[in-house]
């Protein structure tokens, strides 16, 4: 059975730090990779997303970066967190290929809170 | 503008009654419509995925409907336990470059 592991759960950052979130998903090759960011009262935004090692579609432009070092590990990242930061960040992976009919599996999550 | 509308915010209701979430959208073209549960930090967990020729759908005591031509779907909860609370969450996708695109959630609290 594929399983997915994000960490750390929580994590509280200064202003200006740097970051780093890690994904990695076992049972699996080859996954589509997905970061997410959950903000309250909002829908879960696509960051990034990624198809294959070393490949990375950003879908918004900000002030992070997303890398798949390996074909299970996803890592997103910043060089200076800002307070706009803060909020709840999700890694999903999907079957390689057509996503139509395939569902999103997610991690627990990341709260991530920037001070 | 692809758009997921979710009613209501939220909902609280006693243990062992029934509810309907609301899910509209206005994503065209119309892949499929997807139901997720959220427990409270925790990710999202799908619990049914609707095509456009599929009217009814049931996982055990959760069904949901699709009315393609309305561009409406429901969640119907039969008989809630206090598992049940968490968030719903709406998911339409366009065979659009497979967008999705995601409601805000029904927040769902089951008090005994």
């Amino acid at each position: 059975s594929q399983t997915i592991h994000q960490w750390p759960a929580t994590l509280v950052q200064p202003v200006g730090s740097p970051l780093s979130l890690e994904c990695t998903v076992e049972g699996t090759s080859n996954p589509n990779l997905y970061w997410y960011r959950q903000a309250a009262g909002r829908g879960l935004q696509l960051l990034f997303y990624s198809v294959g090692i070393g490949q990375i579609s950003s879908e918004v432009p900000q002030n992070l970066s997303a890398s798949r070092p390996q074909d299970r590990q996803f890592i997103l990242s910043s060089k200076k967190l800002l307070l706009s930061d803060s909020g709840f960040y999700l890694c999903a992976w999907s079957w390689e290929g057509s996503s139509y009919n395939s569902p999103l599996h997610f991690g627990n999550g990341t709260r991530l809170t920037v001070t | 503008k692809n758009q997921v509308e979710q009613s209501p915010q939220s909902l609280i209701i006693l243990e062992g009654k029934n509810c309907t979430l609301q899910c509209n959208y206005t994503v065209s073209p119309f892949s499929n419509l997807r139901w997720y549960k959220q427990d409270t930090g925790r990710g999202p967990v799908s619990l049914t995925i609707m095509t456009f020729s599929e009217n009814t759908k049931s996982n055990g005591r959760y069904t949901a409907t699709l009315d393609a031509d309305t561009k409406q779907s429901s969640l119907h909860i039969t008989a809630s336990q206090l598992s049940d609370s968490a968030s719903y969450i709406c998911v339409v996708t366009s065979r659009n470059y497979e967008k999705l695109t995601f409601g805000t959630g029904t927040r769902l609290t089951i008090i005994p």
